[in-house]
């Protein structure tokens, strides 16, 4: 069974762009979320897909959106890069969503904005 | 603010001996809670998680404690190996949301 696969692996961004992600899920998964990780705040929820509904969100301003297509891919969406947003992203599928099963991790992508 | 924390950076550890990882946590609506494991340059890799409904969950070589009434969790590792190495994250879910721990990074000697 494929894992979850994140594109691209890298990227750099020069502040005030924006940029999209992707993710994939395990085959029959219908659960996505994503998290940013960064030294200082650690791992941190983004928000959480399900059956293409956006069903729960972290603490993040509206520049970061995300959306979940009909085959349970998502992507997120930075708008209006800022220096603050250089992370490494991850995304995560789960059977039953986040607060009921196990979640698992593609290998995510590392945003550097310049 | 910190719901879930993780309040040792790093363990080291010899090889056959127990490692204890520990968590606690501050949100009394958390219901699930997880251990995961993070090798460089890769995704954390889920290890064991525990419902509300338990106090203990064991697979093989890993046993997860919690106890509700100090908001505590606890990794146990026995015995622990040298493929150990890594980082371990705790996560809380519950209330519409998802914590995690900053981390403990563990090193298992030979």
């Amino acid at each position: 069974k494929a894992g979850v696969t994140q594109t691209p692996r890298y990227l750099i961004k020069t502040r005030g762009q924006q940029v999209t992600l992707s993710c994939s899920p395990i085959s029959g998964h219908r659960s996505v979320s994503w998290y940013q990780q960064t030294p200082g705040q650690g791992l941190q929820f983004l928000f959480e897909y399900f059956s293409e509904t956006q069903r729960n969100k972290g603490n993040f301003p509206g520049r970061f959106s995300g959306r979940q297509f009909s085959n349970s891919r998502s992507e997120m969406n930075v708008s209006t890069l800022e220096l603050g947003d250089s992370a490494l992203y991850l995304c995560a599928s789960s059977f039953g969503g986040m607060g009921n099963s196990p979640l698992h991790f593609g290998n995510g992508t590392r945003l550097t904005v310049t | 603010d910190q719901q879930v924390k993780q309040n040792s950076p790093s363990l080291s550890v010899q090889e056959g001996r127990i490692s204890i990882l520990n968590c606690d946590y501050t949100n009394s609506m958390f219901d699930y809670f997880l251990w995961y494991k993070k090798y460089p340059a890769e995704g954390p890799t889920f290890l064991i998680s525990i419902s509300s409904i338990k106090d203990k969950n064991e697979d093989g070589r890993f046993t997860v404690f919690l106890n509700k009434s100090a908001k505590h969790l606890s990794l146990h590792i026995v015995p622990s190996q040298p493929g150990d190495s890594a980082v371990y994250f705790c996560a809380a879910s519950g209330d519409n949301d998802m914590r995690f721990g900053a981390g403990t990074r563990l090193t298992v000697k030979p």
